[in-house]
């Protein structure tokens, strides 16, 4: 296993167009976490999974965004009517247990124009 | 909202200096600090995870301790080489059932030859 992927690493979208960004995370570890990063700031939590249920959702997360985990491995972020305000690094970890540190993917660079 | 603070934002320090900064986060509820180091272009990568008070960590040149009465961890570098330099992330993990990190700023280490 080579980690935590995710694809693509540079996306550049047009205000209002719809993306989605994938995770594959560590195939043993059965908890998924997303995070957003912009200039300046620590990763913000997003959500989270634990298997394929959606345990958390941050109240950063608007109804524009929404995440999913079929079968509880790989997880899709899709971002609705994108605005400018979305533009940020999009990171995704898994873990393996609450109590271990998280494994990150190289992240997901988003630029709305 | 919980209150993750890292100083110095930012650092200039001499290859073979030793160097150190500070993490606070809140007294109550606390279940773990994890601490990661960011280099430019990679993924961040898991340092430490302290639970318990008194915690003493190390890493090779790297150690961390834990406050957890206080609210405060200290991440040491002893002998700075220039691979040190990353952004050093503390995240505070609350034990009120929320699974999310919270993430401080970050500081900005740059060893100078």
């Amino acid at each position: 296993d080579t980690g935590v992927s995710q694809d693509p690493r540079h996306k550049i979208t047009k205000r209002g167009q719809n993306v989605t960004f994938r995770c594959d995370p560590i195939s043993e570890h059965n908890r998924l976490y997303w995070y957003r990063q912009t200039l300046g700031q620590g990763p913000e939590f997003l959500t989270y999974f634990q298997n394929e249920a959606q345990l958390e959702k941050s109240r950063l997360l608007s109804d524009r965004f929404s995440a999913e985990r079929p079968k509880g491995s790989f997880s899709t972020l899709e971002i609705q009517r994108t605005e400018q305000g979305d533009s940020a690094m999009y990171l995704c970890a898994s873990s393996p247990d609450r109590s271990l540190g998280y494994t990150f993917g190289s992240g997901t660079r988003l630029t709305v124009v | 909202i919980l209150n993750v603070e890292q100083s110095p934002q930012s650092l200039h320090v001499q290859e073979g200096d030793s160097t150190n900064f500070t993490c606070s986060f809140p007294s109550s509820n606390f279940y773990a600090l994890h601490w990661y180091r960011w280099e430019t272009a990679k993924s961040p990568e898991a340092l430490f995870v302290m639970t318990l008070n008194g915690d003493e960590k190390k890493k090779g040149r790297i150690s961390a301790t834990l406050n957890t009465k206080e609210g405060y961890s200290y991440l040491y570098i002893k002998g700075s080489q220039p691979e040190d330099s990353a952004t050093y992330l503390c995240a505070f993990k609350s034990s009120g059932g929320a699974d999310g990190l919270t993430f401080g700023k970050g500081t900005h280490l740059i060893i100078q030859p």
